[in-house]
C-alpha cells in the first residue's frame, strides 16, 4: 500500500521557468510533510517542510503548498536552474498526531526526476 | 553541525556471504537513527529505526538485521545475502527537537552477485 505517491516519474523544464512537483497521500494521520533532493550516489538532502496547520511555506526559490482536503502537496521552484536537476522525494510523517511516539518515521514517495535544461 | 559517516561506500558481495554496514554520527547525542534502502528505480524504504542503544524496531520482514551498540553507531547486518538485497543503503538521523526532519549519510552501494 503506497501511502505517499509521486505519480510523475520525471519532469523536464526550461531554465528560468517554474518547476512544479506533485505528491499525493492517503493516510489522514500524516501531519508533517517534507521535500528532499537527491543527486545520484548521494544521500538525500532536506529542502523544505510544512506542517499540516499551514497551507504554504516558502524558502527562497522553493515553496511548498499543502491542500489537506485533497491530500495533495506540491513543490514549486521558481526560477528553475540547471543545478536543480535531481530526484525529488516527498515524505510524510504522522509525528504530531501520533503523540510523539512515531519517532519521526517518514514515508517516502517514489521520487520525480527533474531535469532543467539551459 | 551533525555529520553522518557510512562505510564502505561501495560493496560487491556474492550471494550467501555475510554483510556488515556501519554508520556513525558526530555532532549530536542521543539521535534517532534509521536505515533505508533504495532499490533500483524505486523510492526509499525504511528498514530499521532506533531511538537508543540496543533499541531496534524493524519495519519490514527481511533478510537483514540491525544493531546499535553505541549511541552514535548503527550497524546493518546479514548472515547470508540474497540477490534482492542489492541496493543503495542510507543511514539517517533525526534529533529530538524536530524528530521528523531526517538527515542522511552518503550511502553505501551494495551489489550482490
Amino acid at each position: 500500500d503506497q501511502q505517499v505517491k509521486q505519480n510523475s516519474p520525471s519532469l523536464s523544464v526550461q531554465e528560468g521557468r517554474i518547476s512544479i512537483l506533485n505528491c499525493d497521500y492517503t493516510n489522514s494521520m500524516f501531519d508533517y510533510f517534507l521535500w528532499y533532493k537527491k543527486y545520484p550516489a548521494e544521500g538525500p538532502t532536506f529542502l523544505i517542510s510544512i506542517s499540516s496547520i499551514k497551507d504554504k511555506n516558502e524558502d527562497g526559490r522553493f515553496t511548498v503548498f499543502l491542500n489537506k482536503s485533497a491530500k495533495h502537496l506540491s513543490l514549486h521552484i521558481v526560477p528553475s536552474q540547471p543545478g536543480d536537476s535531481a530526484v525529488y522525494f516527498c515524505a510524510a510523517s504522522a509525528g504530531l498526531n501520533a503523540g510523539g511516539t512515531s519517532y519521526g518515521k517518514l514515508t517516502f514517495g517514489q521520487g520525480t526526476i527533474l531535469t532543467v535544461h539551459p | 553541525s551533525q555529520t553522518i559517516h557510512q562505510w564502505p561506500a561501495t560493496l560487491v558481495q556474492p550471494v550467501g556471504s555475510p554483510l556488515s554496514l556501519e554508520c556513525t554520527v558526530e555532532g549530536t547525542s542521543n539521535p534517532n537513527l534509521y536505515w533505508y534502502r533504495q532499490a533500483a528505480g524505486r523510492g526509499l524504504q525504511l528498514l530499521f529505526y532506533s531511538v537508543g542503544i540496543g533499541q531496534i524496531s524493524s519495519e519490514v520482514p527481511q533478510n537483514l538485521s540491525a544493531s546499535r551498540p553505541q549511541d552514535r553507531q548503527f550497524i546493518l547486518s546479514s548472515k547470508k545475502l540474497l540477490l534482492s538485497d542489492s541496493g543503495f543503503y542510507l543511514c539517517a538521523l533525526s534529533t529530538g527537537s524536530v524528530p521528523y526532519e531526517q538527515y542522511f549519510g552518503p550511502g553505501t552501494r551494495l551489489t550482490v552477485t
